[in-house]
């Protein structure tokens, strides 16, 4: 079966606070990929970062940086030096290695900065 | 750069009654995703076409149907409409030799009353 959990269903930050979102993923795919979207409360999903299974670098795109372990079969995301304007519900998602490229998602984990 | 376009943005309907979704994608994407997100749940895959064929298919309700056409668009048709199907309807669409170009619209917000 493949599945995503998060287990953070909500997160309160104060404004310059590092925080870690965490995701973890089931597969018995080799070949996978994995993201991360962005919900603002305007609804659309913005696209933060894809990775493959094959590609186990850790990724830093200015206050954002990513965590992929295959070892433990998780793929975090921290916001370093918070702001109010990352208050969003962040997601994580699966694509199976198959050629569908369907997503599964995770359940989300709403992150609320405070001023 | 061109991205997803669905439409209507909103869309209000009464029980019962049928609503049609559109998706334009990507230029020269030939492949069509549809998600269903319910109030505070995440997006739940429906169906997906390539190249004008169901090509997956996830947990769509017998009471939806959607078509990809010639022009690679796509058309997610809904009937007999009920509350539970109050939700963001979201395409995304893909090059199928390419899923680094997976790309979502800004989604169709339809509420049934």
């Amino acid at each position: 079966a493949q599945k995503v959990t998060q287990a953070q269903t909500e997160i309160s930050v104060v404004e310059k606070e590092d925080v870690t979102l965490d995701c973890v993923y089931e597969t018995r795919d080799t070949t996978y990929y994995l993201f991360w979207y962005k919900q603002p409360p305007s609804g659309e999903l913005v696209f933060l970062i894809r990775r493959n299974s094959f590609d186990e670098q850790n990724e830093i795109s200015g206050r954002y940086s990513w965590n992929f372990q295959k070892s433990t079969s998780s793929f975090n995301f921290t916001i370093t030096a918070s702001q109010v304007v990352d208050s969003a519900v962040y997601f994580c998602a699966l694509s199976p290695g198959d050629s569908s490229y369907k997503l599964i998602f995770g359940s989300g984990t709403r992150l609320l900065v405070r001023p | 750069a061109a991205g997803v376009i669905q439409s209507p943005r909103h869309l209000i309907k009464e029980k019962r009654e049928t609503a049609t979704l559109k998706c334009y994608p990507i230029p020269r994407h030939d492949t069509v995703y549809w998600y269903q997100q319910g109030p505070g749940q995440d997006p739940q895959f429906l169906i997906s076409f390539y190249e004008k064929m169901q090509s997956d298919k996830g947990s769509i309700p017998d009471r939806f149907s959607a078509q990809q056409f010639s022009d690679y668009h796509s058309e997610l048709n809904m009937s007999s409409l009920e509350l539970g199907d109050s939700a963001l309807y979201f395409c995304a669409s893909s090059s199928d030799s390419n899923i680094y170009g997976y790309t979502f619209g800004s989604g169709t917000r339809l509420t049934v009353v």
